[in-house]
């Protein structure tokens, strides 16, 4: 499988603290793309990254990429409860026919 | 906002039934996906759509067809609903097939 894997597969924190989640792939990508999923509903997307960048911010989130390593990060900066879903990493693989493939996700539980 | 909907929250059919999911989006995207998600196995492509008429397979699309007669609507169809076609079916939509998918809510089937 070329799914990105998705690392811790759970992680519990109390609000206002960081979440740290990690994304690692095994072939080059195009892009990176980090989704999250509140519980029995549709993903919804939250960052794209292109190969060529190393760090992209949008609100709280944090997305950095490490092309030489395979790897990703997602930080959410001091956490809220709404933050509590599960987050996906999605990758477009060269010569998959440019199609997205996602992990398994990271359950992320934040805590009042 | 790009708006996907799907016709049913939940779904329970008998095994053997003939079973049809409907996806509808209204921003005019090319490309159009179903994918079911599973506990522990993430996300899976079954067939995605990149153009009227058009499909392709994706990772797992045995057991499944689809149609997709006008740009804005794709249907996902279990020709003979088996109980391990119990899943939660998610449909997306993009203006390219390696950008960002905006997700339906998604339909839980059961099938007994």
């Amino acid at each position: 499988s070329q799914q990105g894997e998705e690392d811790p597969q759970a992680l519990s924190i109390q609000e206002g603290e960081n979440a740290t989640m990690n994304c690692s792939y095994k072939t080059s990508i195009n892009n990176l793309q980090w989704y999250r999923q509140n519980s029995g509903r549709g993903l919804v997307h939250l960052i794209l990254i292109r190969s060529n960048e190393r760090e992209k911010h949008s609100g709280r989130l944090r997305v950095t990429l490490d092309t030489s390593k395979k790897s990703s990060s997602l930080l959410i900066t001091a956490s809220r409860a709404a933050d509590t879903a599960s987050y996906f990493c999605a990758t477009e693989y060269f010569g998959a026919n440019s199609k997205l493939t996602f992990g398994k996700g990271i359950t992320l539980s934040v805590r009042p | 906002d790009v708006k996907v909907t799907q016709s049913s929250r939940y779904l329970v059919k008998r095994t053997g039934e003939k079973v049809f999911l409907e996806c509808v989006q209204d921003m005019d995207h090319e490309n159009m996906f179903w994918y079911r998600q599973d506990p522990g196995l993430g996300l899976r492509l079954i067939y995605f759509s990149y153009d009227v008429k058009m499909k392709e397979k994706g990772d797992i699309p045995e057991g499944y067809s689809v149609s997709r007669e006008k740009k804005e609507r794709f249907s996902l169809i279990l020709e003979s609903a088996s109980t391990n076609q119990t899943s939660m079916y998610l449909c997306a939509s993009s203006v390219r097939v390696q950008e960002t998918q905006y997700f339906g809510p998604g339909t839980r089937l059961l099938v007994l």
